[in-house]
């Protein structure tokens, strides 16, 4: 059984368009999080949700919206998308804050 | 402000050998720092360090924290191929910070 799971693990869309990824962890972990892997590598926090409460919301553009119907999935959803989007997409969880972090496999998002 | 700041960017070794990756810090209301491996995927987890000079060993993996100088480093021994990644050091405080990874590469 996968712990963290994402999907799509691959979108490829035009400019404009509106998309989600979703993402569920089994763990029973409490907190779950979005970050974004840019071409560099660079991994950045985009927002963390502690029992279904928002607790860390970066600068990101609000185009993109988490949204988290239970403790067990976080979902990320981008309005309008840029080609500055394109990224990999990963999401984590973990028991607590700082804990350790289990990571999905990432949901690579190509803009066109 | 906070931030992490991992040495070398990257480094090309041959088999055998042992390397030491750096991995420097400063985050308010420090918690703890975590080293992470990612191949081709997602990050897996290596090592939680929260006390100062306390030694974690896992195989021919090592990694110690220094509190006080804001540090910690990374220590693998007896390097393989499989070894080749990029390593992420990640201290936590207010939230989870990722460094800008250092990309290991070891030659057969």
């Amino acid at each position: 059984d996968t712990a963290v799971s994402q999907t799509p693990k691959y979108l490829v869309t035009q400019m404009g368009n509106d998309k989600s990824i979703k993402c569920e962890q089994n763990l029973g972990h409490d907190t779950m999080y979005w970050y974004k892997q840019d071409s560099k590598k660079f991994l950045k926090i985009m927002f963390s949700y502690n029992n279904k409460e928002l607790i860390i919301n970066e600068t990101v553009p609000n185009r993109f919206s988490p949204k988290s119907p239970d403790k067990a999935h976080l979902n990320l959803h981008i309005n309008s998308l840029e080609l500055g989007d394109s990224a990999v997409y990963f999401c984590a969880s973990s028991q607590t804050i700082h804990g350790e972090l289990f990571f999905g496999e990432g949901s690579r998002l190509t803009v066109l | 402000e906070d931030k992490v700041v991992q040495s070398p960017l990257s480094l090309v070794v041959h088999e055998g050998d042992t390397v030491t990756l750096n991995c420097s810090y400063e985050v308010t209301n420090f918690r703890s720092l975590l080293w992470y491996k990612q191949e081709k995927k997602a990050p897996t987890f290596l090592f939680m360090l929260t006390s100062s000079g306390i030694e974690k060993k896992s195989g021919r993996l090592s990694s110690i924290l220094d509190k006080k100088e804001l540090f910690s480093i990374l220590n693998i021994t007896a390097t393989q191929t499989g070894d080749s990644a990029v390593y992420l050091c990640a201290p936590t405080g207010n939230q989870f910070y990722f460094g800008t990874g250092t990309s290991l590469t070891v030659i057969p």
